[in-house]
């Protein structure tokens, strides 16, 4: 199993600014994701987290918004960066521990909140 | 492109008697994995269950089961003596595995309430 811990747990930030979410693992993981959650909905995968590369971006989300580091095999960052209302989600990290093990662990989730 | 999807926003159940949520999943894949994430209202995503899609036999856990029909692509949860404690948002989820990177598509989610 791997334990997920995301800092911060909730952010109010003014419009125009950025937040810089970090995600650490208690183990080494292959595989890092990040997601969003818009209030009352499901999540929707943001990027892939590639360690040592830049990640992958899924469809309608793009690195200048979201800029994503993974340093190594324990430690992933997401920014959001020029912050608007439309940006108040909760943010949740992700990670697989490895190629074989299926199951996805996350972490709590950053409740951000753009005024 | 997969989709997954849930039916019923909301559920309500007496304490102690069964409930069964509904998911329905699209996909051209053959190989491919199926969840049921649970998320309490502190937010942390706990895996429930899951169920490979090369097995036949449905998934259980404890008190916990699914009712998986892979020709119709349809992935229930079934949830007997419901506990207060079970009240949250279930996600159903699907992953294919070897392509795509393993990401999950989640559906919409059921928010279901165990009523004492």
């Amino acid at each position: 199993s791997a334990v997920i811990s995301q800092k911060p747990s909730r952010d109010i930030c003014q419009r125009g600014t950025s937040l810089t979410i970090q995600c650490q693992v208690d183990s080494q993981v292959t595989m890092m994701f990040w997601y969003r959650q818009q209030p009352g909905q499901s999540l929707t995968l943001i990027a892939t987290a590639n360690q040592g590369s830049e990640a992958t971006y899924e469809s309608g989300f793009v690195i200048d918004k979201f800029p994503i580091s993974r340093p190594n095999l324990t430690f992933s960052t997401l920014t959001v960066s020029n912050m608007s209302p439309e940006d108040s989600s909760i943010y949740l990290c992700s990670a697989r521990p490895d190629a074989v093990n299926t199951e996805a662990f996350f972490g709590q989730g950053t409740r951000l909140t753009v005024v | 492109a997969q989709t997954v999807t849930q039916s019923q926003p909301e559920m309500s159940v007496q304490e102690a008697e069964t409930v069964t949520l509904s998911c329905t999943y699209d996909t051209s894949e053959s190989n491919y994995y199926l969840f049921w994430y649970k998320q309490p209202p502190s937010r942390q995503m706990i895996l429930v269950i899951r169920q490979e899609a090369y097995k036949q036999q449905n998934a259980t856990e404890n008190r916990f089961s699914v009712n998986f029909q892979k020709a119709a692509k349809s992935f229930s949860l079934k949830i007997s003596d419901s506990q207060l404690g079970d009240t949250a948002m279930y996600f159903c989820a699907f992953m294919i595995y070897y392509n795509q990177g393993g990401k999950l598509i989640f559906g919409q989610g059921t928010e279901l309430s165990v009523k004492p």
